[in-house]
């Protein structure tokens, strides 16, 4: 079975500092596929990233960085310098290969940017 | 281009009354899925199809909860029968090519369901 575990129900930060989003995965598979997505109040689900079990390489996009670790089943995210803009609830989700035909979600983490 | 979209973006239903929730996707998507999204909580998977065949509807949560792409195209999801457990944003997502559980999967705004 498929899991997706996001300890941090919700997060409060002041606008310029560095936050970590937390995730944690659990599967048998050896091929599966991560996954972040940001939905902010409007209620779209905006993807962000999408990383496949063999590629551990940390990926960095501007302001956003991601830390995939199988080692711990962790694919945490960062969001350096916050913005007000960066508040959002933020699911990490999992896919396998062999199986399921969709993705699993944590249950969110909720992110406050304060100005 | 044009994103996903759903109308409507929201339905306030009567319990016992039928509704339906219509999801385009992004043009030449092969994939498209329904999700239900309950208040503080991630989505949940409810069906997928693969052009116009329902390849998986293992996530549909009774018979009153049906869905169809007749064409490949638009999708309805269509729930009978109404009860206030449905209450939940209902969120369709599409991916271009027919491995769905590779593929990224991008949604539209999702539609709010109230059961009176």
């Amino acid at each position: 079975a498929q899991k997706v575990t996001q300890a941090q129900t919700e997060i409060s930060v002041v606008e310029k500092e560095d936050v970590t989003l937390d995730c944690v995965y659990e599967t048998r598979d050896t091929t599966y596929y991560l996954f972040w997505y940001k939905q902010p109040p409007s209620g779209e689900l905006v993807f962000l990233i999408r990383r496949n079990s063999f590629d551990e390489q940390n990926e960095i996009s501007g302001r956003y960085s991601w830390n995939f670790q199988k080692s711990t089943s962790s694919f945490n995210f960062t969001i350096t310098a916050s913005q007000v803009v960066d508040s959002a609830v933020y699911f990490c989700a999992l896919s396998v290969l062999n199986g399921a035909n969709n993705l699993f979600f944590g249950t969110g983490t909720r992110l406050t940017v304060i100005p | 281009g044009a994103g996903v979209s759903q109308s409507p973006r929201y339905k306030v239903a009567k319990r016992g009354q039928d509704v339906a929730l219509r999801c385009d996707p992004i043009s030449g998507h092969v994939s498209l899925f329904w999700y239900q999204q309950a208040l503080g909580q991630g989505p949940e998977f409810l069906t997928y199809f693969q052009n116009e065949a329902q390849l998986d509807k293992s996530g549909l949560p009774s018979d009153r909860f049906f869905a169809e792409r007749p064409e490949g195209s638009v999708s309805t999801l269509k729930i009978q029968r109404t009860q206030q457990e449905d209450s939940a944003v209902y969120l369709c997502a599409s991916s271009l090519g027919g491995q769905a559980n590779t593929d990224t999967q991008y949604f539209g705004p999702g539609t709010r369901l109230t059961v009176l």
